[in-house]
């Protein structure tokens, strides 16, 4: 299976302040089809987890704009440029390239 | 609106079986495939296994193969999940969801004598 590690496990922010998390993944996610099926979600505290960012980079509807998504092969960072309140939570990356589909350990966003 | 809402979690003992069910409304479900997510209490996702539109074709992660098995109603626009020989290691919130955009509120199963 794809091994997905992200890191930091914790981060903690201000409001306003950006952030970056990583997501390294054991095999490259590059699919045949030219694709790399990398997602971010987010699970904000007692709600169901959201998607954030789909194959790398794009941005799923109503999400906002702070967030961006980047990288390849088996490197892959989100970024959040300017922390809002309404972004602490969990946020995971997800892989759908190899099955079977594995997710990353998770990073934990907190207020400092 | 997209809604996924599961049903059927319970405490249930081990070696026992449980049926969990997704009933989705605003969206047309026979459509799409589904999937079944699991979550370990303080713990990161795991994906459970997948079904195809007319429920002909499924996936399952190797750790639960065997063991589960997902199907669906489309006349009822109505997923489940079959759970048989459970684990203690089965104790977890069940999601489905509808291609990691949508999820329901998750439901709890627990494992124990």
């Amino acid at each position: 299976d794809v091994v997905l590690t992200q890191t930091p496990p914790t981060l903690s922010a201000t409001i306003g302040q950006s952030v970056s998390i990583s997501c390294r993944s054991s095999q490259s996610l590059l699919d045949s089809d030219g694709d790399t099926y990398l997602n971010w979600l987010l699970q904000r505290p007692g709600q169901s987890p959201q998607l954030l960012i789909y194959s790398v980079s794009n941005l799923e509807s109503g999400v906002p704009n702070r967030f961006s998504g980047s990288g390849s092969e088996t490197d892959f960072t989100l970024k959040i440029s300017g922390v809002e309140a309404e972004d602490l939570g969990v946020y995971y990356c997800m892989q759908a390239t190899h099955a079977p589909l594995t997710f990353g350990g998770g990073t934990k966003l907190e207020l400092k | 609106e997209v809604q996924l809402v599961e049903s059927g979690g319970s405490l249930v003992q081990p070696g026992g079986s449980l049926k969990l069910s997704c009933v989705a409304s605003g969206f047309t479900f026979s459509n799409y495939w589904m999937d079944w997510v699991r979550q370990t209490p303080g713990k990161s996702l795991e994906w459970i296994g997948e079904i195809n539109t007319d429920g002909s074709k499924t996936n399952y992660a190797p750790s639960i193969k065997d063991r589960f098995t997902i199907s669906r109603d489309n006349a009822k626009s109505t997923l489940y999940l079959q759970m048989s020989n459970v684990k203690s290691d089965d104790t977890a919130i069940y999601y489905c969801t509808l291609g990691y955009n949508y999820w329901g509120q998750g439901v709890m199963v627990t494992v124990s004598s």
